[in-house]
């Protein structure tokens, strides 16, 4: 069964410090990765995404993650966060024909001001 | 840009009794997914329809029933309600074609007294 990893469940960090949250998955076919931002009471906001090519996908905000196919991971980071990056961070994945997201348990990032 | 509108935003409902929350999704997506956040939790999938037709199952209780219907809104139906299903309850939808990313609505909230 598919699974998705993400180690840090909580992250503190100054403004303008440098972001990476750790996500593993185990699939041992084709996936789509997915990062999806959730800020305080508000609904899921797609990051950013991987289909295929290019590795190293830029998402909005500044974020970028880098699928590594041999690690099966896609770290999501940031070179300088802000404090309105203050949020909670989900990884995930689909696989297959129906497209069902499976999320990790979600990284928490409180950036302090 | 239209975005996936759910509703009620906010329900609440007594042990055993019945609810009913609806999802529109963005124009022209043919795919509609229903999660369930429990406090704290990662996104769990429940059920998902494509075309009008349920294309994938989830942990989704007996309990509860979901359709899609001709314009492409989906319906979640919840029977019994228990305080375990106290949850936000996110939609979100999809257009199938070239495994396109989910955009999620902004959840219904449902608390059970």
């Amino acid at each position: 069964a598919q699974s998705v990893s993400q180690h840090n469940h909580h992250v503190i960090l100054s403004e303008a410090a440098s972001l990476e949250l750790g996500c593993n998955y185990s699939y041992g076919g084709t996936v789509n990765l997915f990062w999806y931002v959730q800020y305080p009471g508000q609904h899921l906001q797609l990051l950013l995404k991987y289909f295929s090519g290019d590795p190293l996908v830029k998402g909005i905000k500044g974020f970028e993650a880098e699928f590594i196919k041999s690690k099966f991971s896609f770290n999501l980071r940031k070179p300088s966060v802000q404090w309105s990056d203050t949020a909670e961070y989900f990884c995930a994945v689909n696989a297959g024909a129906t497209n069902k997201l499976i999320f990790g348990t979600g990284t928490l990032l409180a950036v302090q001001p | 840009a239209a975005g996936v509108i759910q509703s009620p935003r906010h329900l609440i409902k007594e042990k055993r009794e019945t609810a009913t929350l609806k999802c529109y999704p963005i124009p022209r997506h043919d795919t509609v997914y229903w999660y369930q956040q429990g406090p704290g939790q990662d996104p769990q999938f429940l059920i998902s329809f494509y075309e009008k037709m349920q294309s994938d199952k989830g942990s989704i209780p007996d309990r509860f029933s979901a359709q899609q219907f001709s314009d492409y809104h989906s319906e979640l139906n919840m029977s019994s309600l228990e305080l375990g299903d106290s949850a936000l309850y996110f939609c979100a939808s999809s257009s199938r074609e070239g495994g396109q990313p989910q955009h999620f609505g902004d959840g219904t909230r449902l608390s059970i007294l």
